[in-house]
């Protein structure tokens, strides 16, 4: 049971390159987040996926797109990267909702991402 | 979701309790208190949750006060692994979007 899985670890990209965050987790959770944490910060919302198909904008989406690409995997893309997108990404999973009384947020342990 | 205000930093004894406070005035009725902690650069941890009574898990205690406008996070022997910044947050159950801020760095003395 590995929980919530992230690739890669560690990027560093050029201004204007894209890329794709990949997250897995094997818990049977609904929904899935996407998170970015800037030193000295704490983390702000990016997306999130209330449920497999749905997908919703967080606090920060510019410059974002995401998949929910089935129950398990949930991606997050960056079309065009630019050096403000230097950050380190959380992904998360949880079963929140008011059916589920003790429902945590489970993340990832982050991908470290510099954009140059 | 509520404002919360935690202290910037705060030291403890290791094997002394570690006890973190939480300012949160202006909750409303249903939301909750929940507490994550976050080691080094690893991705937050749950550790645990509360309305309005008292709550104690394997990890830690929760109390909060009667009239709901603060609690405190009790580490009941505080480790050096306890190390980590403290994220205190008020919010609807069910709440998609946990806000979190940027919590109390706790550091555990030997």
């Amino acid at each position: 049971n590995a929980g919530v899985t992230q690739t890669p670890k560690f990027q560093v990209l050029k201004t204007g390159q894209s890329m794709t965050l990949q997250c897995a987790q094997d818990m049977n959770h609904n929904s899935m987040y996407w998170y970015r944490q800037d030193p000295g910060m704490g983390l702000r919302l990016i997306y999130y996926s209330a449920s497999e198909g749905t997908t919703d904008k967080g606090e920060v989406p510019n410059g974002y797109n995401v998949s929910r690409l089935n129950k398990r995997e949930f991606s997050l893309r960056l079309e065009s990267a630019a050096p403000s997108q230097t950050s380190v990404y959380f992904c998360a999973s949880s079963e929140l909702g008011r059916s589920h009384y003790n429902s945590p947020l489970h993340f990832g342990n982050g991908t470290r991402l510099t954009v140059t | 979701d509520a404002k919360t205000t935690q202290p910037t930093s705060m030291d403890c004894a290791e094997g002394r309790a570690a006890n973190l406070p939480c300012n949160h005035s202006t909750i409303s009725g249903n939301e909750y208190v929940y507490w994550y902690r976050q080691i080094h650069s690893q991705g937050p941890q749950y550790i645990i949750h509360g309305l309005k009574n008292n709550e104690t898990n394997e990890m830690a205690s929760l109390i909060i006060t009667e009239d709901r406008k603060s609690s405190t996070l009790i580490l009941p022997h505080a480790t050096l692994r306890d190390t980590a910044v403290y994220y205190c947050i008020a919010s609807n159950f069910g709440n998609e979007k946990l806000t979190f801020g940027t919590g109390t760095r706790l550091t555990i003395i030997p």
